[in-house]
C-alpha cells in the first residue's frame, strides 16, 4: 500500500499570502494518479486538481498542481477568506486503488 | 452536472448490515464510468470504500472486502453500499461518488451513519 504524508498538520497564514502545502508518497506514483480535494465544514470534498496539475472544472486560477515521483505540491498562489479548509491528496493505482493523505488544515491567521 | 444523492438509516445495530443507496440524476450511470463510495469517521480522513462499472466490475478496499457488497441498477440510475457485521468504528459519514480521471469528480452531500444499539 502506497502511504501519502501531507505535511504540514496545519498551516497558519492570512488571506492574500502564498500557501504551499506537500503531498509525499511511500513509493513512486504516476503523475497521472494523484489528485487534491478541499473540504470544508460539513461539506463533501471538492476535486481541486487532478494528474498532479491539471485544475478541475471551474477551479480558480489561484490553484496550481505541481511535482513528480514521490513528492507533489498545492500551491495556493493568493488566499481568499474562502480557502481557509483541509486539503487532502489522493493516489490511485496501488491496492487498494484509492488512497488519500491525513489532509492538511489551513487555518486563518 | 451530474448530481448524486445517498438514502438509507442513519441508524444501525452493532453486528447489523449497513445499506446504502445513492440516485445518480443529470447523467446515465450506464456511461463508461466507475461510481464509488468513500466514507469519513467524524473528524477524521476520507477512506475509500469500493468501485463499480455499469458492466459489473467491482474493486474493493482490502480492509473492508469482507465484508462490503456494493451493487448496481440501471433501470433505477442508482448504486448501492452494503456492509455487514458493523461495529462503531462504521461510524461514519458515507458518500457516493463518480469518478474523473483517474480521481473522484463528482460527489453527493454525504450521509451520517451511526453504529450503536
Amino acid at each position: 500500500e502506497i502511504v501519502l504524508t501531507q505535511s504540514p498538520g496545519t498551516l497558519s497564514l492570512s488571506p492574500g499570502e502564498r500557501a504551499t502545502l506537500s503531498c509525499r508518497a511511500s513509493q513512486s506514483v504516476s503523475s497521472n494518479f494523484l489528485a487534491w480535494y478541499q473540504q470544508k465544514p460539513g461539506q463533501a470534498p471538492r476535486l481541486l486538481i487532478y494528474a498532479a496539475s491539471i485544475r478541475a472544472t471551474g477551479i480558480p486560477d489561484r490553484f496550481s498542481g505541481s511535482g513528480s515521483g514521490t513528492d507533489f505540491t498545492l500551491t495556493i498562489s493568493r488566499l481568499e477568506p474562502e480557502d481557509f479548509a483541509v486539503y487532502y491528496c489522493q493516489q490511485y493505482g496501488s491496492s487498494p486503488l484509492y488512497t488519500f493523505g491525513q489532509g492538511t488544515k489551513l487555518d486563518i491567521k | 452536472q451530474v448530481q448524486l444523492q445517498e438514502s438509507g438509516p442513519g441508524l444501525v445495530k452493532p453486528s447489523g448490515t449497513l445499506s446504502l443507496t445513492c440516485a445518480v440524476s443529470g447523467g446515465s450511470i450506464s456511461s463508461d464510468i466507475w461510481w464509488s463510495w468513500v466514507r469519513q469517521p467524524p473528524g477524521k480522513g476520507l477512506e475509500w470504500i469500493g468501485e463499480i462499472h455499469h458492466r459489473g466490475s467491482s474493486n474493493y478496499n482490502p480492509s473492508l472486502k469482507s465484508r462490503v457488497t456494493i451493487s448496481i441498477d440501471k433501470s433505477k440510475n442508482e448504486f448501492s453500499l452494503e456492509l455487514k457485521s458493523v461495529t462503531a468504528a462504521d461510524t461514519a459519514v458515507y458518500y457516493c461518488v463518480r469518478h474523473g480521471f483517474f480521481s473522484l469528480e463528482d460527489w453527493g452531500q454525504g450521509t451520517l451513519v451511526t453504529a450503536s444499539s
